[in-house]
């Protein structure tokens, strides 16, 4: 089983401040990874699909990079809806996995 | 616009069963797989089951592999989870996601449905 290890656990920053979130893999998923933000009572919404490709209606402030086992979100200015949970999830193999998540929070 | 409406949750004791629903609309139902993942309280998400778009092929996550069985029906839109010898362990909100297309990637979710394995 591929685990994926994200990091920081929490990150407390301010609106209009640059996010950074972190997800290492066990072993190479190549690009087979998504990022989704999940707030509380709510469904999960994909953000990020395959490394790098936002979903269609996903603010252009979300990006995502990498390849292999190391990748990141990117949030370039937050704004107040954007604090959330974050998980990356990766389809490589089976089973398909979820990173533990990362809390974002208005510090 | 995707709908995905879960139902069939419930309190059930330790070793009972439950099987839950995934009604599906605003998409060709039967062109895209289908998937369940949990929350349990206070953890991160975990993938249970998938179905391909026809039901040629399902895969299981280990903690349910024997337990859990995904079907769907495609004349109705709808998608389910039999679950069989509950543990307590198997509490946890469970959504029904539709796969991207591209992959498992899962682009709708419900809003999900609770589960509590419970004396």
């Amino acid at each position: 089983e591929i685990v994926l290890t994200q990091s920081p656990a929490t990150l407390s920053l301010s609106p209009g401040e640059r996010a950074t979130l972190s997800c290492r893999a066990s072993q190479s998923v190549t690009s087979y990874l998504a990022w989704y933000q999940h707030k509380p009572g709510q469904a999960p919404r994909l953000l990020i699909y395959d490394a790098s490709n936002r979903v269609t209606g996903i603010p252009a402030r979300f990006s995502g990079s990498g390849s292999g086992t190391d990748f990141t979100l990117t949030i370039s200015s937050l704004e107040s809806e954007d604090f959330a949970l974050y998980y990356c999830q990766q389809r490589s193999n089976w089973p398909i996995t979820f990173g533990q998540g990362t809390r974002l929070e208005i510090k | 616009q995707v709908q995905l409406v879960e139902s069939g949750g419930g309190v059930v004791q330790p070793g009972g069963s439950l099987k839950l629903s995934c009604a599906a609309s605003g998409f060709i139902f039967s062109h895209y797989d289908m998937h369940w993942v949990r929350q349990a309280p206070g953890k991160g998400l975990e993938w249970v089951a998938f179905i391909r778009y026809d039901a040629s092929n399902k895969n299981y996550a280990d903690s349910v592999k024997g337990r859990f069985t995904i079907s769907r029906d495609n004349s109705k839109n709808t998608v389910y989870l039999q679950m069989n010898s509950l543990r307590a362990e198997d509490t946890a909100v469970y959504y029904c996601a539709k796969d991207s297309g591209v992959g498992a990637h899962f682009d709708s979710w419900g809003q999900g449905t609770l589960v509590t394995v419970s004396s």
